[in-house]
């Protein structure tokens, strides 16, 4: 099966310009994550859809960040304007979710892309 | 968040056993122990995970204690392809937080 694929791999904007990831996830999971990593921090987590819903956001840094995942396939973050301290990787991830009930989706693995390296300048 | 406490570095020789530990003091009840790692230039990878008992799979072992307070990652012939940064986690439901890891150097 393809993996989850993010594109661009890289992108260099500068201050105050905007700027769309966009996330392919494994076809037929319903769960999709957003996550990033700035300079020298640890991975943090920014949200989670199941399928277009938005399961929760409470990650995303403040309003110039928008997540979008129309039709439950593939998602874009966008984020304008962009700022200095947006420079980071971000990574997505996707997940199944099972039949065994919600505790068996919260527990199986994520599969993560490769991350787009976005750099603000 | 909860938290996990892990080295920041371990290395070992190739073809030998390798055993990552990990704390976790403030885990919950209900906190599955997930580990990833992370190549040079790629996502987080699944590794494995449990919740109490002790797990296996063809990538490596999950000791876990008996108070869960701690576990630790069983890599049984390291190879150059696992050096990597390892991450313990503790899974609340639909969030993982990831720790520093540990970097894991492989020497031939």
């Amino acid at each position: 099966e393809a993996g989850v694929t993010q594109f661009p791999s890289h992108s260099v904007i500068e201050k105050g310009q905007t700027v769309t990831l966009r996330c392919d996830p494994i076809s037929g999971h319903d769960n999709l994550y957003w996550y990033r990593r700035v300079m020298g921090k640890e991975i943090k987590f920014l949200l989670h859809f199941v399928k277009e819903s938005k399961q929760d956001e409470s990650g995303m840094p403040n309003n110039r960040f928008l997540a979008e995942r129309t039709g439950g396939t593939y998602s874009t973050l966008k984020v304008q304007p962009a700022e200095l301290e947006d420079s980071g990787v971000y990574f997505c991830a996707s997940s199944q979710t099972g039949t065994q009930g919600l505790l068996w989706t919260y527990n199986s693995p994520l599969h993560f892309g490769n991350g787009t390296r976005l750099t603000v300048t | 968040d909860a938290k996990t406490t892990q080295p920041n570095s371990m290395e070992s020789n190739e073809e030998e056993p390798v055993h990552l530990p990990c704390n976790h003091s403030t885990i919950s009840g209900t906190d599955y122990i997930h580990w990833y790692r992370q190549l040079p230039s790629q996502g987080p990878e699944y590794v494995i995970h449990g919740l109490t008992s002790n797990v296996n799979n063809r990538m490596a072992s999950l000791a876990i204690a008996e108070d869960r307070k701690s576990s630790t990652l069983i890599l049984h012939r390291a190879t150059l392809r696992d050096a990597a940064v390892y991450y313990c986690i503790l899974r609340a439901p639909n969030k993982f937080y990831f720790g520093s890891g540990t970097k894991l150097n492989v020497k031939p």
